[in-house]
């Protein structure tokens, strides 16, 4: 079965501060995703990577970058927080380029104060 | 706008009854369409949709796409309170060579009293 884990699952963090969100999966899949999930929005994606040190944008990159260095992470980096980024993040990965249904982690639900 | 629209947004039944969630979209270069499930975490994935008219089917559940018209529905039969979760529909598209992307409904929220 296929593991998506996610380091935290509770976050605070201050306005301004650098935050990391971790991601690791363990079935070699090549593509992994960032969603934010916000009530009465749904999923939104803010980056995905196809292959290592390969990354794209997705609907909402501004105010994030991510880190892909080995196949199995995939790093979600909010360069200085801020309070509308206070969401639930959720990572995800897939096996092939399409047709391959996502699997997620349990989410990362962070608040910024 | 959104691209894929779900509806109800919410629902609340009795055990035993049968639900249906419409999801419909718009959304060029389409790929498939797909159903996920979500309690209190991780979504978990029900059915992928490629083919018109194809009904998938696991258990109580089944779903169906309608690509002339543009949408799909997720049906559940004889509900269970443990049926009650968000239902997302996501519909996969194709941009450049790169690889497919999802746009995710709201969801619909259904709650199952015992």
């Amino acid at each position: 079965d296929v593991k998506v884990t996610q380091s935290s699952r509770y976050l605070v963090k201050r306005t301004g501060e650098k935050v990391f969100l971790e991601c690791v999966q363990d079935m070699d899949h090549e593509n992994m995703f960032w969603y934010r999930q916000d009530p009465g929005l749904g999923l939104r994606l803010i980056y995905f990577s196809y292959d290592v040190k390969m990354k794209e944008k997705g609907d909402i990159p501004e105010g994030y970058s991510v880190s892909r260095e080995k196949k199995e992470r995939f790093s979600l980096i909010l360069e200085s927080a801020s309070t509308n980024q206070t969401s639930m993040y959720l990572c995800a990965s897939s096996f092939r380029k399409y047709n391959s249904p996502l699997h997620f982690g349990n989410g990362t639900r962070l608040t910024v104060t | 706008e959104d691209k894929v629209v779900q509806s109800p947004l919410s629902l609340v039944v009795h055990e035993g009854d049968t639900v249906t969630l419409n999801c419909s979209y718009e959304v060029t270069n389409f790929r498939s369409l797909l159903w996920y499930k979500q309690e209190k975490k991780a979504p978990t994935f029900l059915f992928m949709l490629t083919s018109s008219g194809i009904e998938k089917k696991s258990g109580r559940l089944s779903s169906i796409l309608d690509k002339k018209e543009l949408f799909s529905i997720l049906n559940i039969t004889a509900t269970q309170t443990g049926d009650s979760a968000i239902y997302l529909c996501a519909v996969e598209w194709y941009k450049g060579s790169t690889l497919g992307r999802l746009y995710f409904g709201r969801g619909t929220q259904l709650t199952v009293w015992p």
